[in-house]
């Protein structure tokens, strides 16, 4: 069964600390990719990365940096934490090329005090 | 994740009825779609794609359609069963450039006993 892996379901994390979020994925995907999902918003793509060692910026990668130094493992690092980051942040692969849908991590919920 | 459901469109239908959730695309460049199904608590999970030169392409008790003239897109789950409550979104994606997906904000069906 394929998976996509999130290291924590659930994260309570103090204004301005550092926040990493793991996401390993079992698929041998070239493409892995980190949202967040708030009500009413959809999904929003921070950043995704079709290589090791490649990022691309998504639409809203403010405040947040990612890590693909293997092809299974994507790292989102939230470098200080704010409050307007509490969000469920979803991890996602796919195969390269077209017409792959995207498998999903359970999430993590990120709460900012 | 828990949340999603929040500020979303509903459509409530008895058990064993047919449902028909609707989604207005974006681009009328876009040529592959998906329909995910997210869970109170889960990662989105994939239902059924349709790439852009179809019209209608049919799985287990889902069939999806698609209307490029007014870019919209239909997914339709016979026999609604308990085990279909959740969020349903569509994304789409344009295969030229960037591995890049447009989530749709979702409609959370709910299947009445």
């Amino acid at each position: 069964d394929v998976k996509v892996t999130q290291s924590s379901r659930y994260l309570v994390k103090r204004t301005g600390e550092k926040v990493f979020l793991e996401c390993v994925q079992d698929m041998d995907h070239e493409n892995m990719f980190w949202y967040r999902q708030d009500p009413g918003l959809g999904l929003r793509l921070i950043y995704f990365s079709y290589d090791v060692k490649m990022k691309e910026k998504g639409d809203i990668p403010e405040g947040y940096s990612v890590s693909r130094e293997k092809k299974e493992r994507f790292s989102l690092i939230l470098e200080s934490a704010s409050t307007n980051q509490t969000s469920m942040y979803l991890c996602a692969s796919s195969s390269a090329g077209g017409y792959n849908e995207q498998f999903f991590g359970p999430g993590t919920r990120l709460t900012v005090l | 994740g828990e949340n999603v459901g929040l500020h979303l469109p509903t459509l409530s239908v008895q058990e064993g009825d047919n449902s028909i959730i609707n989604c207005a695309y974006s681009n009328s460049a876009s040529d592959y779609f998906i329909w995910y199904k997210q869970e109170s608590g889960k990662g989105p999970q994939f239902i059924i794609d349709i790439r852009s030169n179809m019209d209608k392409r049919q799985g287990q008790r889902v069939t999806v359609l698609l209307n490029k003239t007014v870019k919209h897109l239909s997914l339709q789950i016979a026999a609604t069963q308990p085990g279909d409550s959740a969020v349903y979104f569509c994304a789409e994606m344009i295969l030229s450039g960037t591995y890049k997906y447009i989530f749709g904000t979702g409609t959370r069906l709910k299947v009445l006993a």
